[in-house]
C-alpha cells in the first residue's frame, strides 16, 4: 500500500519569509498532484508533476519532482497571507490517495 | 459550470440512523471517489469507482456503502450512523485515475 508522508505537519512563518514543504513515499509515483485547501472549501489543484526531476513554477510557488519520482517539494518564496491554507499532495496507483497535509499559516 | 455537486451541505443525524450523501458530476468523468476529512487532517479515501458498475474500497470503508449505476452519480450510504462518522465528506471526480480531481464543496455531517 502506497503511503504519502508530508512534512512538516504545521508551519507558521512571518510574511516575506521563504518555506519548503515535502511529500515523500516509499513507492514510485506515476504522477503527483499538489492541492491547496482553504477553510470550508474543497481542495483545489495547484500543479501536476509527471517526469522525474521536473520543476514547475506557479508565480511564487516552485514545485519539484524527485529524480526517482518518490518525493516532491513545494517551495514558496516571499510568503503572503493569501498563501495560508492546507497543502496536500496526492498520487495514484490503483486508487488516488492523499497525504495528511501541511497546514501553513502566514503571519502579517 | 456545475462540476461536482454534493447534497446536502449540512446534516445532523442520531446514532443508528441511516442516510445517503449524494454526489453528481456533469463532466463525464470515469473516476469518482469519496473522502472524509477530520479536523486538522488530510483526506482519507472511503470508496472509489473507476466507471459505472465498478466500485472498490479505499482506506476506511467500514460503515459505508456505495454504488455507481450511472457515470454521473456516486452516492455514499451510511448504514447505521455512529459518532465516529462525524466528519466532512468530500466527493471528487476525474477523467481517469491519473488525472487531477475536481472536488465538491463537501457535506458537513454530525452524528449525535
Amino acid at each position: 500500500t502506497q503511503l504519502l508522508e508530508q512534512s512538516p505537519q504545521f508551519l507558521s512563518i512571518q510574511e516575506g519569509e521563504n518555506l519548503t514543504v515535502y511529500c515523500n513515499s516509499s513507492s514510485v509515483f506515476s504522477s503527483l498532484q499538489w492541492y491547496r485547501q482553504e477553510p470550508g472549501e474543497g481542495p483545489v489543484l495547484l500543479v501536476t508533476v509527471v517526469t522525474g526531476g521536473e520543476v514547475k513554477k506557479l508565480k511564487r510557488l516552485t514545485f519539484q519532482f524527485g529524480d526517482a519520482r518518490k518525493d516532491s517539494s513545494l517551495h514558496i518564496t516571499a510568503a503572503q497571507p493569501g498563501d495560508t491554507g492546507l497543502y496536500l499532495c496526492s498520487s495514484s496507483a490503483s486508487k488516488i490517495i492523499f497525504g495528511s497535509g501541511t497546514r501553513l499559516s502566514i503571519r502579517p | 459550470n456545475a462540476g461536482v455537486t454534493q447534497t446536502p451541505k449540512f446534516q445532523v443525524l442520531k446514532t443508528g440512523q441511516s442516510m445517503t450523501l449524494q454526489c453528481a458530476q456533469d463532466m463525464n468523468h470515469e473516476y469518482m471517489s469519496w473522502y472524509r476529512q477530520d479536523p486538522g487532517m488530510g483526506l482519507r479515501l472511503i470508496h472509489y469507482s473507476v466507471g459505472a458498475g465498478i466500485t472498490d474500497q479505499g482506506e476506511v470503508p467500514n460503515g459505508y456503502n456505495v454504488s455507481r449505476s450511472t457515470t454521473e452519480d456516486f452516492p455514499l450510504r451510511l448504514l447505521s450512523a455512529a459518532p465516529s462518522q462525524t466528519s466532512v465528506y468530500f466527493c471528487a471526480s476525474s477523467e481517469t485515475i491519473n488525472q487531477p480531481q475536481h472536488f465538491g464543496d463537501g457535506t458537513r455531517l454530525s452524528i449525535l
